[in-house]
Protein backbone atom coordinates (compact mmCIF):
# COMPACT_ATOMS: atom_id res chain seq x y z
CA UNK A 1 0.00 0.00 0.00
CA UNK A 2 1.41 3.45 -0.71
CA UNK A 3 1.49 5.78 1.61
CA UNK A 4 -0.33 8.54 -0.27
CA UNK A 5 -3.51 7.93 -2.16
CA UNK A 6 -4.79 10.10 -5.01
CA UNK A 7 -6.92 9.49 -7.75
CA UNK A 8 -5.58 9.82 -10.76
CA UNK A 9 -8.69 10.72 -12.47
CA UNK A 10 -9.04 12.36 -15.24
CA UNK A 11 -11.27 14.65 -14.18
CA UNK A 12 -13.85 16.83 -16.26
CA UNK A 13 -15.41 19.80 -15.01
CA UNK A 14 -17.01 22.87 -17.00
CA UNK A 15 -15.69 26.16 -16.19
CA UNK A 16 -17.03 27.99 -13.44
CA UNK A 17 -17.43 25.06 -11.36
CA UNK A 18 -16.09 24.04 -8.16
CA UNK A 19 -13.30 21.44 -8.14
CA UNK A 20 -12.57 19.44 -5.49
CA UNK A 21 -8.91 17.19 -5.37
CA UNK A 22 -8.23 15.20 -2.39
CA UNK A 23 -5.44 12.72 -0.88
CA UNK A 24 -5.23 9.87 1.77
CA UNK A 25 -2.25 9.05 3.71
CA UNK A 26 -0.67 6.30 6.03
CA UNK A 27 1.75 8.07 7.81
CA UNK A 28 0.88 10.08 10.80
CA UNK A 29 4.47 11.72 11.05
CA UNK A 30 3.19 13.76 8.16
CA UNK A 31 3.02 17.50 9.14
CA UNK A 32 3.56 19.24 6.09
CA UNK A 33 1.41 19.23 3.31
CA UNK A 34 1.80 20.33 -0.42
CA UNK A 35 -0.16 21.19 -3.56
CA UNK A 36 1.34 21.09 -6.74
CA UNK A 37 0.59 22.28 -10.47
CA UNK A 38 1.86 20.53 -13.33
CA UNK A 39 1.36 21.47 -16.84
CA UNK A 40 2.13 19.21 -19.63
CA UNK A 41 5.31 19.15 -20.30
CA UNK A 42 6.70 21.10 -17.34
CA UNK A 43 8.15 20.83 -13.80
CA UNK A 44 5.69 20.84 -10.92
CA UNK A 45 5.00 24.44 -9.49
CA UNK A 46 4.07 24.84 -5.98
CA UNK A 47 0.60 26.13 -5.21
CA UNK A 48 -0.36 25.52 -1.79
CA UNK A 49 1.51 24.68 1.65
CA UNK A 50 0.03 23.73 4.90
CA UNK A 51 1.27 23.26 8.22
CA UNK A 52 -0.59 20.36 10.41
CA UNK A 53 -4.79 20.51 10.44
CA UNK A 54 -6.45 23.40 8.96
CA UNK A 55 -7.45 25.16 6.22
CA UNK A 56 -5.52 27.91 3.72
CA UNK A 57 -7.18 29.99 1.40
CA UNK A 58 -5.38 32.33 -1.66
CA UNK A 59 -7.37 33.58 -4.01
CA UNK A 60 -9.64 31.16 -5.62
CA UNK A 61 -7.47 28.21 -3.96
CA UNK A 62 -8.31 26.77 -0.79
CA UNK A 63 -6.64 23.82 0.87
CA UNK A 64 -7.88 21.71 3.97
CA UNK A 65 -5.66 19.14 5.90
CA UNK A 66 -7.58 16.92 8.22
CA UNK A 67 -4.76 15.03 10.30
CA UNK A 68 -7.00 13.24 12.57
CA UNK A 69 -8.89 11.24 8.43
CA UNK A 70 -5.55 12.06 7.24
CA UNK A 71 -7.00 13.25 3.74
CA UNK A 72 -6.16 16.76 2.52
CA UNK A 73 -8.03 18.53 -0.07
CA UNK A 74 -7.40 21.26 -2.31
CA UNK A 75 -10.70 23.48 -4.14
CA UNK A 76 -10.28 25.39 -6.81
CA UNK A 77 -13.87 27.98 -7.20
CA UNK A 78 -14.46 29.81 -10.19
CA UNK A 79 -12.58 27.36 -12.23
CA UNK A 80 -10.69 28.37 -15.25
CA UNK A 81 -9.71 26.57 -18.28
CA UNK A 82 -5.85 27.95 -17.26
CA UNK A 83 -6.25 25.69 -14.23
CA UNK A 84 -6.45 22.21 -17.04
CA UNK A 85 -3.66 20.41 -15.33
CA UNK A 86 -2.18 17.31 -12.72
CA UNK A 87 -2.34 18.29 -9.51
CA UNK A 88 -0.10 16.68 -7.23
CA UNK A 89 -0.21 16.26 -3.06
CA UNK A 90 2.69 16.01 -1.26
CA UNK A 91 3.63 15.63 2.11
CA UNK A 92 6.62 14.90 4.59
CA UNK A 93 7.29 14.77 8.21
CA UNK A 94 9.19 16.68 11.00
CA UNK A 95 13.08 17.53 9.30
CA UNK A 96 15.41 16.01 11.90
CA UNK A 97 13.28 12.86 12.67
CA UNK A 98 13.72 10.71 9.78
CA UNK A 99 10.68 11.71 7.97
CA UNK A 100 11.97 14.96 5.59
CA UNK A 101 12.01 13.20 2.67
CA UNK A 102 8.88 14.71 0.60
CA UNK A 103 6.39 12.03 -0.32
CA UNK A 104 4.06 12.41 -3.49
CA UNK A 105 0.65 11.49 -4.72
CA UNK A 106 0.47 10.01 -8.17
CA UNK A 107 -1.52 13.00 -9.49
CA UNK A 108 -5.15 14.15 -10.89
CA UNK A 109 -5.61 15.20 -13.97
CA UNK A 110 -7.52 17.99 -14.47
CA UNK A 111 -9.75 19.37 -17.34
CA UNK A 112 -11.60 22.75 -17.37
CA UNK A 113 -14.32 22.37 -20.41
CA UNK A 114 -14.85 26.55 -21.82
CA UNK B 1 16.90 34.88 -12.08
CA UNK B 2 16.97 31.87 -14.19
CA UNK B 3 15.90 29.17 -11.01
CA UNK B 4 16.34 25.68 -11.71
CA UNK B 5 18.12 24.66 -14.67
CA UNK B 6 17.93 21.03 -16.09
CA UNK B 7 20.25 20.25 -19.15
CA UNK B 8 19.42 18.16 -21.47
CA UNK B 9 16.39 18.73 -22.24
CA UNK B 10 16.14 15.31 -24.11
CA UNK B 11 18.54 12.41 -24.49
CA UNK B 12 18.44 9.43 -26.01
CA UNK B 13 20.72 6.46 -25.26
CA UNK B 14 21.88 3.02 -25.76
CA UNK B 15 21.86 0.60 -22.84
CA UNK B 16 24.98 0.59 -21.30
CA UNK B 17 26.21 4.22 -22.35
CA UNK B 18 26.56 6.31 -19.54
CA UNK B 19 25.87 9.99 -18.94
CA UNK B 20 25.25 12.85 -16.39
CA UNK B 21 22.30 15.05 -16.29
CA UNK B 22 23.23 18.63 -15.18
CA UNK B 23 21.46 20.66 -12.40
CA UNK B 24 21.68 24.19 -11.82
CA UNK B 25 19.98 26.87 -9.68
CA UNK B 26 20.92 30.33 -8.74
CA UNK B 27 18.64 30.62 -5.51
CA UNK B 28 21.64 29.86 -2.85
CA UNK B 29 19.19 27.17 -2.06
CA UNK B 30 20.79 24.22 0.07
CA UNK B 31 18.45 21.89 -0.06
CA UNK B 32 18.73 19.79 -3.74
CA UNK B 33 16.82 16.77 -5.11
CA UNK B 34 16.37 14.29 -8.10
CA UNK B 35 13.18 13.04 -8.75
CA UNK B 36 11.84 10.99 -11.92
CA UNK B 37 8.58 10.75 -12.72
CA UNK B 38 6.90 7.70 -14.34
CA UNK B 39 3.18 7.23 -15.38
CA UNK B 40 1.30 6.22 -12.42
CA UNK B 41 3.92 6.04 -10.24
CA UNK B 42 4.20 9.74 -9.17
CA UNK B 43 7.44 11.20 -8.35
CA UNK B 44 9.64 9.45 -7.02
CA UNK B 45 13.07 10.51 -4.91
CA UNK B 46 16.38 8.93 -6.54
CA UNK B 47 18.90 11.16 -4.39
CA UNK B 48 18.79 14.19 -2.55
CA UNK B 49 21.66 16.81 -0.48
CA UNK B 50 21.58 19.13 2.04
CA UNK B 51 23.96 21.38 1.38
CA UNK B 52 27.84 21.15 -0.49
CA UNK B 53 29.85 18.00 0.43
CA UNK B 54 26.47 16.31 2.27
CA UNK B 55 24.53 13.74 -0.27
CA UNK B 56 21.82 10.55 0.60
CA UNK B 57 19.54 8.22 -0.80
CA UNK B 58 15.96 8.46 -2.05
CA UNK B 59 13.47 5.64 -2.70
CA UNK B 60 15.28 4.75 -5.81
CA UNK B 61 18.65 5.32 -5.65
CA UNK B 62 20.63 2.12 -7.46
CA UNK B 63 21.89 3.26 -10.71
CA UNK B 64 22.12 6.50 -10.21
CA UNK B 65 25.20 8.11 -8.65
CA UNK B 66 25.09 11.77 -7.26
CA UNK B 67 28.17 14.86 -6.26
CA UNK B 68 27.35 18.05 -4.42
CA UNK B 69 30.46 20.35 -4.96
CA UNK B 70 28.95 23.53 -4.63
CA UNK B 71 25.82 24.78 -3.61
CA UNK B 72 24.85 25.92 -7.22
CA UNK B 73 25.42 22.61 -9.04
CA UNK B 74 23.87 18.86 -8.49
CA UNK B 75 24.66 16.69 -10.98
CA UNK B 76 22.84 13.11 -11.32
CA UNK B 77 25.41 10.38 -13.30
CA UNK B 78 23.54 7.16 -14.70
CA UNK B 79 26.50 4.83 -14.61
CA UNK B 80 25.06 1.96 -17.59
CA UNK B 81 21.80 2.83 -18.65
CA UNK B 82 19.57 0.30 -18.86
CA UNK B 83 15.50 0.52 -20.41
CA UNK B 84 14.26 0.53 -17.16
CA UNK B 85 15.84 3.86 -16.59
CA UNK B 86 13.52 5.85 -18.99
CA UNK B 87 11.64 8.07 -17.15
CA UNK B 88 11.22 11.98 -17.19
CA UNK B 89 14.00 13.19 -14.08
CA UNK B 90 13.17 16.70 -12.24
CA UNK B 91 15.41 18.12 -10.21
CA UNK B 92 14.52 20.15 -7.31
CA UNK B 93 15.80 23.31 -5.70
CA UNK B 94 14.22 24.23 -1.96
CA UNK B 95 14.27 27.06 0.80
CA UNK B 96 13.18 27.10 4.25
CA UNK B 97 9.17 27.40 5.03
CA UNK B 98 9.51 28.43 8.99
CA UNK B 99 12.79 26.28 9.04
CA UNK B 100 11.70 23.60 6.77
CA UNK B 101 13.32 22.42 3.63
CA UNK B 102 10.88 21.61 1.14
CA UNK B 103 10.57 21.03 -2.96
CA UNK B 104 9.77 24.32 -3.95
CA UNK B 105 11.38 25.05 -7.04
CA UNK B 106 11.36 22.07 -9.56
CA UNK B 107 13.38 22.57 -13.34
CA UNK B 108 11.82 21.66 -16.29
CA UNK B 109 12.40 18.34 -16.60
CA UNK B 110 14.96 15.83 -18.72
CA UNK B 111 12.98 12.93 -20.79
CA UNK B 112 15.56 10.42 -21.34
CA UNK B 113 14.79 7.19 -23.33
CA UNK B 114 16.89 4.07 -23.41
CA UNK B 115 16.92 1.90 -26.37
Amino acid sequence: QKEVEQDPGPLSVPEGAIVSLNCTYSNSAFQYFMWYRQYSRKGPELLMYTYSSGNKEDGRFTAQVDKSSKYISLFIRDSQPSDSATYLCAMRGVPNFGNEKLTFGTGTRLTIIP
Amino acid sequence: NAGVTQTPKFQVLKTGQSMTLQCAQDMNHEYMSWYRQDPGMGLRLIHYSVGAGITDQGEVPNGYNVSRSTTEDFPLRLLSAAPSQTSVYFCASSYKFGGLNTEAFFGQGTRLTVV
